[in-house]
């Protein structure tokens, strides 16, 4: 079993529908990111957080401590939003542990 | 955030020679670089750390002669495949983190193809 748990691995969705992505890990962290890395290659940090919950423009992250799992929201989907969405935990001062991934299509 | 660049951005060689991939930080002091590997349709796997003026510690089952990193400075530090073969064609990513670490930029990364 992963360390780190994303669901689903592939979300296909119309353009406009609210988006979630779950992220569920077995281990201590100090803190947790969501990245975005778009078909180049690119990848974009979007959120570090550690507690409670975050937002900036149309994405949403929050994180539950306790339970071990972290949501990415998207609101308001749209095409340019496809891409491959990476949750990953720092483990220790510095590793990042990766989840696999999840494939977001958003349809026009 | 800081920009990090790579360079070069793909590069093709044969089977046998060494590339060397390079990972700046163009404005911030990178204390720490962490190299990463990425396969097709599989997740980031760590390769290295490496802290500045320091040798990098090298993940289980990276062959640390075969993968030479170089971290001389806050600003620069290579990845150099050695003798690459065919089986070590991928998607290769630098990050940088402050002494903070806050939080970790990540490069557009490097697509080697070995033939």
């Amino acid at each position: 079993k992963n360390e780190v748990e994303q669901s689903p691995q592939n979300l296909t969705a119309q353009e406009g529908e609210f988006i979630t992505i779950n992220c569920s890990y077995s281990v201590g962290i100090s803190a947790l990111h969501w990245l975005q890395q778009h078909p180049g290659g690119g990848i974009v940090s979007l959120f570090m957080l550690s507690s409670g919950k975050k937002k900036h423009g149309r994405l949403i992250a929050t994180i539950n401590i306790q339970e071990k799992h972290s949501s990415l929201h998207i609101t308001a989907s749209h095409p340019r939003d496809s891409a491959v969405y990476i949750c990953a935990v720092f483990q220790g001062a510095q590793k990042l542990v990766f989840g696999q991934g999840t494939r977001l299509t958003i349809n026009p | 955030g800081a920009v990090v660049s790579q360079h070069p951005s793909w590069v093709i060689c044969k089977s046998g020679t060494s590339v060397k991939i390079e990972c700046r930080s163009l404005d911030f002091q990178a204390t720490t670089m962490f190299w990463y590997r990425q396969f097709p349709k599989q997740s980031l796997m760590l390769m290295a750390t490496s802290n500045e003026g320091s040798k990098a510690t090298y993940e289980q089952g990276v062959e640390k002669d075969k993968f030479l990193i170089n971290h001389a400075s806050l600003t620069l530090s290579t990845l150099t495949v050695t003798s690459a073969h065919p089986e070590d064609s991928s998607f290769y990513i630098c990050s940088v983190t402050g002494v903070l670490r806050e939080t970790q930029y990540f490069g557009p990364g490097t697509r080697l193809l070995v033939l």
